[in-house]
C-alpha cells in the first residue's frame, strides 16, 4: 500500500540555521504530496503542496520539490525562526478523487534562540 | 463557523465505557474524514463521508468503532466498550468538494484517554 517515510526527530536547530526534513514515499499512480505542520496546542495546518512531478510548493519561506525519480519531497527552509518550532508531517493522497491522506510519523523541530 | 470544531477536546473513559466524539465541519463542506493519531505517530485514516454517505470505512480498527453523518454536516464517531489501545487523538477534517486538490481542513482533535 501507499506509505510515507520521513526522517525521525527530534531536530534541534539554532535560529537562522538551514533546515532539511527528508521525506520519501511509495505509491501507486501519481500522488499529490503535502507538508502539514502542527504547532503546539493547535490543529494540523497545510503548509505546502505539490500535485505533479517537478512542482515546487512553497509557503512561509518553506519549500519542497516533487521528485518523481527519487520519490522524494524534502522540506527545506533557509533560515529557521523560533516560531517554526512544531511537528512537521509529510503526506500523500492519490489523485483518484478526494481520498484520505497517508501521513508519515512526523518530525519534531525545535528552534532555539 | 470559521473552522472545523470538535468536542469534547479531552475525554477520559474507563475501560468498557462507550464514548461519542463530535465533529462540526466547515459549513458547506461536502467531504468529511476521521483520523486516529496515536502518541508520536502520524494520523491514520479511519473513515470518509461524502455528504451523508459513508464511502469508505476501511480504516476502522474494529466493529466497536462506528461513525455517522446523518444530515451531511455534523458527524459523530462512536467507540463502544473502549479499550486502552483506543487511547489516541481523534482528528476530523473536512474539504469543500471531492476534487483531488480540495484541501482538507483539520479540527483541533479530541484526546481520548482510556484508563
Amino acid at each position: 500500500g501507499d506509505s510515507v517515510t520521513q526522517m525521525e526527530g527530534p531536530v534541534t536547530l539554532s535560529e537562522e540555521a538551514f533546515l532539511t526534513i527528508n521525506c520519501t514515499y511509495t505509491a501507486t499512480g501519481y500522488p499529490s504530496l503535502f507538508w502539514y505542520v502542527q504547532y503546539p496546542g493547535e490543529g494540523l495546518q497545510l503548509l505546502l503542496k505539490a500535485t505533479k512531478a517537478d512542482d515546487k510548493g512553497s509557503n512561509k519561506g518553506f519549500e519542497a520539490t516533487y521528485r518523481k525519480e527519487t520519490t522524494s519531497f524534502h522540506l527545506e527552509k533557509g533560515s529557521v525562526q523560533v516560531s517554526d518550532s512544531a511537528v512537521y508531517f509529510c503526506a500523500l493522497s492519490t489523485n483518484s478523487g478526494n481520498t484520505p491522506l497517508v501521513f508519515g510519523k512526523g518530525t519534531r523541530l525545535s528552534v532555539i534562540a | 463557523g470559521a473552522g472545523v470544531s470538535q468536542s469534547p477536546r479531552y475525554k477520559v473513559a474507563k475501560r468498557g465505557q462507550d464514548v461519542a466524539l463530535r465533529c462540526d465541519p466547515i459549513s458547506g463542506h461536502v467531504s468529511l474524514f476521521w483520523y486516529q493519531q496515536a502518541l508520536g505517530q502520524g494520523p491514520e485514516f479511519l473513515t470518509y463521508f461524502q455528504n451523508e454517505a459513508q464511502l469508505d470505512k476501511s480504516g476502522l480498527p474494529s466493529d466497536r468503532f462506528f461513525a455517522e453523518r446523518p444530515e451531511g454536516s455534523v458527524s459523530t464517531l462512536k467507540i463502544q466498550r473502549t479499550q486502552q489501545e483506543d487511547s489516541a487523538v481523534y482528528l476530523c477534517a473536512s474539504s469543500l468538494d471531492r476534487s483531488p486538490n480540495s484541501e482538507q481542513f483539520f479540527g483541533p482533535g479530541t484526546r481520548l484517554t482510556v484508563l
